[in-house]
């Protein structure tokens, strides 16, 4: 139990084009679930929670216009890049609260990596 | 705010040998303490958790962490290393609200 599933796994696309990353929770309902960027051989930063139903909540320095988080439904959250440019390439992580891992424990999705040419 | 340090970006062990990876914490309240791994283009997994209780924890592939409230410490230890285990492993810090701070990582490799 507990899986998060992420899609697409990797995707490349021209610079000015929007990209939309899908985080589902496939056997529990998550509530809140986390997105994080991670650079190469860099940790993971922590870009927004997102709260089903409500507006997502993004940390300090993360544009909201530029990183649309959509979530939905107690299984579905996306996150759109919007007019991709080459410095957003990158590794993009998803996470979900809930599950039977137990509480404050996360599921982490493979992640998504992001190509922009 | 809660902070988390380990000590050393890369780390290189035999196989057979003890595995040791250091993570120091910073909270001012009682934390929650995790170690990840992390495969090559793959998310994270759960190594181990520390919430309360129990100090020295065990979790998953032979790894297990001691939590040191004295030495704000959680470091990673397995008694003998296998090549599986060369990826990158975070340690990270929550005070209870899911909010993940992560380390910058460690990158363990195994020498055959």
């Amino acid at each position: 139990g507990a899986v998060v599933s992420q899609h697409p796994s990797w995707v490349i696309c021209k610079s000015g084009t929007s990209v939309k990353i899908e985080c589902r929770s496939l056997d529990f309902q998550a509530t809140t679930m986390f997105w994080y960027r991670q650079f190469p051989k860099q940790s993971l930063m922590l870009m927004a929670t997102s709260n089903e139903g409500s507006k997502a909540t993004y940390e300090q320095g993360v544009e909201k216009d530029k990183f649309l988080i959509n979530h939905a439904s107690l299984t579905l959250s996306t996150l759109t890049v919007t007019s991709a440019h080459p410095e957003d390439s990158s590794f993009y992580i998803c996470s979900a609260s809930g599950g039977i891992t137990g509480a404050n424990v996360l599921t982490f999705g493979a992640g998504s990596r992001l190509t922009v040419l | 705010a809660q902070s988390v340090t380990q000590l050393g970006s890369h780390v290189s062990v035999s196989e057979g040998a003890l595995v040791l990876l250091r993570c120091n914490y910073s909270s001012s309240v009682p934390p929650y303490l995790f170690w990840y791994v992390q495969y090559p283009n793959q998310g994270l997994q759960l190594l181990l958790k520390y919430t309360t209780g129990a100090t020295l924890v065990k979790g998953i592939n032979g790894f297990e962490a001691e939590f040191k409230k004295s030495e704000t410490s959680f470091h990673l230890t397995k008694p003998s290393a296998h090549m599986s285990d060369a990826a990158e492993y975070f340690c990270a810090v929550t005070i209870g609200n899911e909010k993940l701070t992560f380390g910058t990582g460690t990158r363990l490799t195994i020498i055959p």
